[in-house]
């Protein structure tokens, strides 16, 4: 079965750490994406990238950055944790751009403290 | 006006009858239009996908496409308990790296 893992249920941290979030794809997918979702405010996209080496930031990139040193690793690092940045983040990869639908991670719901 | 507007519900229909779902997007230079279900504590799982104006049917659902009118929606016949979930439309993005807006949501409960 095709899977998007990401290596955390649940995470605290406390504000001001530095965060990783990882995720993993076992579809030699081309494309991963990172989104947050939180209540009245649906998924927002925060990175993507299109291939190795390749990153474009989303709607809401502030206080994050990421890394994708191989095809099926994407990254979400959140450089300094803050209290707002206390959410549901869930990874997605897709086969192509624009006609391939998602295969979304389970999500990692993260708490700053 | 924002991107994809779906109304947030909650979307009561009793088993058995015919849940409609409803989505409206902004951008006229969408082609590719997906319907998700997110179960609550879950994760969005992709249900159907439509890029041509009409109908598509694949078992109990039906999606349906009107780029005129920039419209798409969701229809479930014979709804269970099990439909029960947060549906989710999503749309793609044309001049910003082909990637998705997703709608904030709709929440169907299937009354036994």
């Amino acid at each position: 079965d095709v899977k998007v893992t990401q290596s955390s249920r649940y995470l605290v941290k406390r504000t001001g750490e530095k965060v990783f979030l990882e995720c993993v794809q076992d579809m030699d997918h081309e494309n991963m994406f990172w989104y947050r979702q939180d209540p009245g405010l649906g998924l927002r996209l925060i990175y993507f990238s299109y291939d190795v080496k390749m990153k474009e930031k989303g709607d809401i990139p502030e206080g994050y950055s990421v890394s994708r040193e191989k095809k099926e690793r994407f990254s979400l690092i959140l450089e300094s944790a803050s209290t707002n940045q206390t959410s549901m983040y869930l990874c997605a990869s897709s086969q192509g751009q624009g006609q391939y639908g998602y295969t979304f991670g389970s999500g990692t719901r993260l708490t700053v403290v | 006006q924002k991107e994809v507007e779906q109304n947030s519900g909650p979307l009561s229909v009793p088993e058995g009858a015919i849940a409609s779902l409803n989505c409206t997007y902004s951008d006229r230079g969408s082609q590719s239009f997906f319907w998700y279900r997110q179960y609550s504590g879950k994760s969005p799982e992709l249900i159907m996908s439509i890029y041509s104006n009409g109908d598509k049917e694949d078992g109990r659902f039906t999606a349906q496409l009107n780029k005129a009118s920039q419209y798409v929606s969701l229809l479930i016949r014979d709804s269970q308990p099990s439909d029960s979930a947060t549906y989710l439309c999503a749309v793609n993005r044309p001049d910003y790296g082909q990637n998705f807006v997703f709608g904030p949501g709709t929440r169907l409960s299937v009354l036994p």
